[in-house]
C-alpha cells in the first residue's frame, strides 16, 4: 500500500515570503500525487495533481509542486504567501490499479500567514 | 455546476440515537467516498462505492456504521446507535472512474453526539 508523510503539522510564514510544504511518499512505482487545500468549515479542494509527464505541476492560486522520483518527494511551493493562503494542506497518493480510486492522505499541514 | 451536496451541515443528537447522513454526488461520477475527520485521527476513509457497489469498507469502524448507495445520485451513512466518540466531521466525495481522477468533496456534516 502507498503511504504519504507530511513533515511539519504547522508551518508559519510571513506574508510575501516563500511557502514550502513538504510531502514524501512511499511507493515501488511512480504513483499519482495530489495536493488538496481545506479552508475552515469547508471540504477539501484540489490544488494540483501529478500523473505523468512534466514533473513540475502548476495549480490554482499560484501554487506548484515538483515530482522528484529520486527523492520520493512532491513538495508544494508558492513564491509569495498571501493572507488568503492560510488553510490546511493535504498531500495524497493514489493507489494504483485499474478501478482503484482510493486516495491515501497525509496528516495535513496547517499553514499560518503572519502579517 | 453543482458540487457534492451533503445534508445536514450540522447535526447534534444524544447518545444512542440513530444518525443518518446524506450525500448527492456530482452527476456522472461513478465513485463515491465517505470520510471521517477528527483532530486526533485526521482524515479517514470509511467506505467507497464504484457504480453503486461497495468496493472497500475496511475503514468502517464497527457494526454500528452502515452505508448504502441505492442509486447513482444518492448515498447514506448511518450510525446506530450513536456514541460520543462518533463526533466528527463526515465528508462525502465523488470522482469519475480511474486512478488519476481527483476526488471532489462536499462541505461535510459536523456531527456532535452528546
Amino acid at each position: 500500500a502507498q503511504s504519504v508523510t507530511q513533515l511539519g503539522s504547522h508551518v508559519s510564514v510571513s506574508e510575501g515570503a516563500l511557502v514550502l510544504l513538504r510531502c514524501n511518499y512511499s511507493s515501488s512505482v511512480p504513483p499519482y500525487l495530489f495536493w488538496y487545500v481545506q479552508y475552515p468549515n469547508q471540504g477539501l479542494q484540489l490544488l494540483l495533481k501529478y500523473t505523468t509527464g512534466a514533473t513540475l505541476v502548476k495549480g490554482i492560486n499560484g501554487f506548484e509542486a515538483e515530482f522528484k522520483k529520486s527523492e520520493t518527494s512532491f513538495h508544494l511551493t508558492k513564491p509569495s504567501a498571501h493572507m488568503s493562503d492560510a488553510a490546511e494542506y493535504f498531500c495524497a497518493v493514489s493507489d494504483l490499479g485499474f478501478g482503484n480510486e482510493k486516495l491515501t492522505f497525509g496528516t495535513g499541514t496547517r499553514l499560518t500567514i503572519i502579517p | 455546476d453543482a458540487g457534492v451536496i451533503q445534508s445536514p451541515r450540522h447535526e447534534v443528537t444524544e447518545m444512542g440515537q440513530e444518525v443518518t447522513l446524506r450525500c448527492k454526488p456530482i452527476s456522472g461520477h461513478n465513485s463515491l467516498f465517505w470520510y471521517r475527520q477528527t483532530m486526533m485521527r485526521g482524515l479517514e476513509l470509511l467506505i467507497y462505492f464504484n457504480n453503486n457497489v461497495p468496493i472497500d469498507d475496511s475503514g468502517m469502524p464497527e457494526d454500528r456504521f452502515s452505508a448504502k448507495m441505492p442509486n447513482a445520485s444518492f448515498s447514506t451513512l448511518k450510525i446506530q446507535p450513536s456514541e460520543p466518540r462518533d463526533s466528527a466531521v463526515y465528508f462525502c466525495a465523488s470522482s469519475p472512474t480511474g486512478d488519476s481522477q481527483p476526488q471532489h468533496f462536499g462541505d461535510g456534516t459536523r456531527l456532535s453526539i452528546l
